[in-house]
């Protein structure tokens, strides 16, 4: 069981705006920034999102996050069917170790 | 370019032992906490471990604390993970990951090799 708790699954068409949830706790998401990887099968994570809300260099603003409190989000805009992989969040937890969300497996149908 | 290739994978038998090993290269190694990540067949991604830059701070999982040691050499541009006491359920893809900071207490990862599988199994 996974310390961040993420939907197993979502699903959306072409064009649709989906958002995927992340929920933690005071001593993880509610006092460290959240991050989000993206993994197509087969390959290795891709750093998607970072310290909540900030884009690396080269991911289309396609892509946003958002926290509030114990929470956080990733939001998808415009759907595309490249976008279809395995979702994660991620963070630190003031226990001193790093944690990772379960994982959200996207569709776009 | 930033290339990370791990090596030292295989198959081991419980209880034994086994380093991994994380050759870096394109970015000033010296400058980031590194970090170990593994993914079991089918499941979702598990932080292992980090190190500071320098090598000072370490950071582990309470599933390997007392069996895993995480290591760095700077001169050789090398991450390790030093594995014992496997257990079946140690089974993975073990991924090793750049951190985006010098620290290593952050979970950030802006590149990630390829990954090396370890299969314990008699």
């Amino acid at each position: 069981q996974s310390v961040l708790t993420q939907p197993p699954s979502a699903s959306g068409t072409p064009g649709q705006r989906v958002a995927i949830s992340c929920s933690g706790s005071n001593s993880n998401i509610g006092s460290n920034a959240v991050h989000w990887y993206q993994q197509i099968p087969g390959a290795a994570p891709k750093l998607l999102i970072y310290n909540t809300d900030q884009r690396p260099s080269g991911v289309p603003d396609r892509f946003s996050g958002s926290k509030s409190g114990t929470s956080a989000s990733l939001a998808i805009s415009g759907l595309q069917s490249e976008d279809e992989a395995d979702y994660y969040c991620a963070t630190w937890d003031d226990s001193l170790n790093g944690v990772f969300g379960g994982g959200t497996k996207l569709t776009v149908l | 370019e930033v290339q990370l290739l791990e090596s030292g994978g295989g198959l081991v038998q419980p209880g034994n032992s086994l380093r991994l090993s994380c050759a870096v290269s394109g970015f000033t190694f010296r400058s980031y906490g590194m970090g170990w990540v593994r993914q079991a067949p089918g499941k979702g991604l598990e932080w292992l471990s980090a190190i500071s830059a320098s090598g000072g701070l370490t950071y582990y999982s309470d599933s390997v604390r007392a069996r895993f040691t995480i290591s760095r050499d700077n001169a050789k541009n090398t991450l390790y993970l030093q594995m014992s006491s496997l257990r079946a359920d140690d089974t993975a893809i073990y991924y090793c990951a750049k951190g985006r900071t010098s620290g290593g207490a952050s979970n950030s990862h802006d590149y990630w090799g390829q990954g090396t599988l370890v299969t314990v199994s008699s």
